[in-house]
């Protein structure tokens, strides 16, 4: 099956701690990007990675990490830095750039600080 | 002025009439504009593509798209109650086709009532 994968569903933290949530797919796409979506609210975009080895901030990288050391793979690390992380967080992937291409959507992690 | 703008829900609607939602958007340069549906906990799917001024039909959704008045819409013909959710509009701002990212709107929440 094509697609792609986040894990865990759902994570729990403790204030301090870092957490990574991990984003894996095989559609072969290029592109990578990391959304936050609060309850009522769209999407905002943390970090985007055109090609492997390099990735830009999006709107609200602050407390946020990420790498890009494979073109399958896109991890993203929620810092102690981050004030208010509960959220759900959506991974995403694209063929190409956003411009032209169309973005597909994982699952989803639920990340609650306890 | 919010870079992605939608109409104000929830819209409601009786199954088999047409939902009509809204999107305007500030940049006049934007070349790029999809619309999700997100079902509830769930994370966003890809319903439409447009990139050109006019009219996109497939099956019982239709895109439309007027670049000089700025806007943005989905029709949905014979409505289901399926089609409850929230529809989320999303445009390439800030650039043209080679630009990375996507901005977001905040969602319309669509109920279809039987």
């Amino acid at each position: 099956d094509g697609g792609i994968t986040q894990s865990p569903k759902y994570l729990f933290r403790k204030e301090g701690q870092n957490v990574t949530l991990s984003c894996e797919q095989n559609l072969n796409h290029d592109a990578m990007y990391w959304y936050r979506q609060d309850p009522g609210q769209g999407l905002r975009l943390i970090y985007y990675s055109q090609i492997v080895n390099d990735f830009q901030k999006g709107d609200i990288a602050e407390g946020y990490s990420v790498s890009r050391e494979k073109k399958e793979s896109f991890p993203l690390t929620v810092t102690s830095a981050q004030k208010n992380p509960t959220a759900f967080y959506l991974c995403a992937s694209s063929a190409g750039l956003a411009g032209n291409s169309e973005q597909f959507f994982g699952p989803g992690t639920r990340l609650t600080v306890l | 002025q919010k870079e992605v703008e939608q109409n104000s829900g929830p819209l409601s609607v009786p199954e088999g009439a047409i939902a009509s939602l809204n999107c305007t958007y500030s940049d006049r340069g934007s070349q790029s504009f999809f619309w999700y549906r997100q079902y509830s906990g769930k994370s966003p799917e890809l319903i439409m593509s447009i990139y050109s001024n006019g009219d996109k039909e497939d099956g019982r959704f239709t895109a439309q798209l007027n670049k000089a008045s700025q806007y943005v819409s989905l029709l949905i013909r014979d409505s289901q109650p399926s089609d409850s959710a929230t529809y989320l509009c999303a445009v390439n701002i800030g650039g043209g086709t080679s630009y990375g990212k996507l901005t977001f709107g905040q969602g319309t929440i669509l109920t279809v009532h039987p």
